[in-house]
């Protein structure tokens, strides 16, 4: 079974509008990694906030972490046709460095 | 791209065959896991070898199995395949065991009939 789950989805907004994913876990962590699958190939890592840090930057991503009620959010910014894509969570525990717990994804659809 | 690559891209077998799937990591990354993932799901982690050894298993069968060479490159192997093994199959290297940030190639698409 996955560690994560992602919440909503699917998602379909207009280009231009600000896109928010969610993620849940049930376990301790190390750190909280986001992944981006274009068409069901190979993922592409965007960002990875670690277990003492709240909220990281890059670009138009905007990544919270809350420990307490292990959950994760996702915000893509100003969102493009481009960024159209399923966006995975993983989690990874102390010792499993390389193993990572995916979710199932959400599916981002954006609409020039 | 992540200089990870592949190989085939795409692949059909049939239901009791033995399957190989390949692997070239980046130059310099000693770590390798492979990932399993069907349509609709996230991917599953089957396992990881770091300089040539096993480092770790997923809920995967000992049918599954693997291979990591000097040269950066590794092997899945499948035998008696069964339907439920049509998935995606990612290898994703990174420079160290203790690494989180992994690279991903591009994938295996197989299908067993």
């Amino acid at each position: 079974s996955q560690q994560g789950e992602e919440d909503p989805q699917a998602l379909s907004i207009q280009e231009g509008e600000n896109a928010t994913m969610n993620c849940s876990y049930k376990t301790s962590i190390n750190n909280l990694q986001w992944y981006r699958q274009n068409s069901g190939r190979g993922l592409v890592h965007l960002i990875l906030i670690r277990s003492n840090e709240r909220e990281k930057h890059s670009g138009r991503l905007r990544v919270t972490l809350d420990t307490s009620k292990k959950s994760s959010s996702l915000l893509i910014t100003a969102s493009r046709a481009a960024d159209t894509a399923s966006y995975f969570c993983a989690t990874d525990a102390s010792t499993n460095a390389g193993k990572s717990t995916f979710g199932d994804g959400t599916t981002l659809t954006v609409k020039p | 791209e992540t200089g990870v690559t592949q190989s085939p891209t795409h692949l059909i077998k049939t239901r009791g065959q033995q399957v190989t799937l390949r692997c070239s990591s980046q130059s310099g990354h000693n770590t390798v896991s492979w990932y399993q993932q069907a349509l609709g799901q996230g991917p599953q982690f089957i396992f990881q070898y770091y300089r040539e050894e096993e480092n770790g298993r997923g809920n995967f069968p000992p049918r599954f199995s693997g291979l990591q060479f000097p040269n950066y490159s590794s092997e899945l192997n499948v035998n008696a395949l069964e339907l439920d093994d049509s998935a995606l199959y990612l290898c994703a290297s990174s420079w160290d065991r203790s690494n989180y940030e992994q690279y991903f190639g591009p994938g295996t698409r197989l299908t067993v009939t």
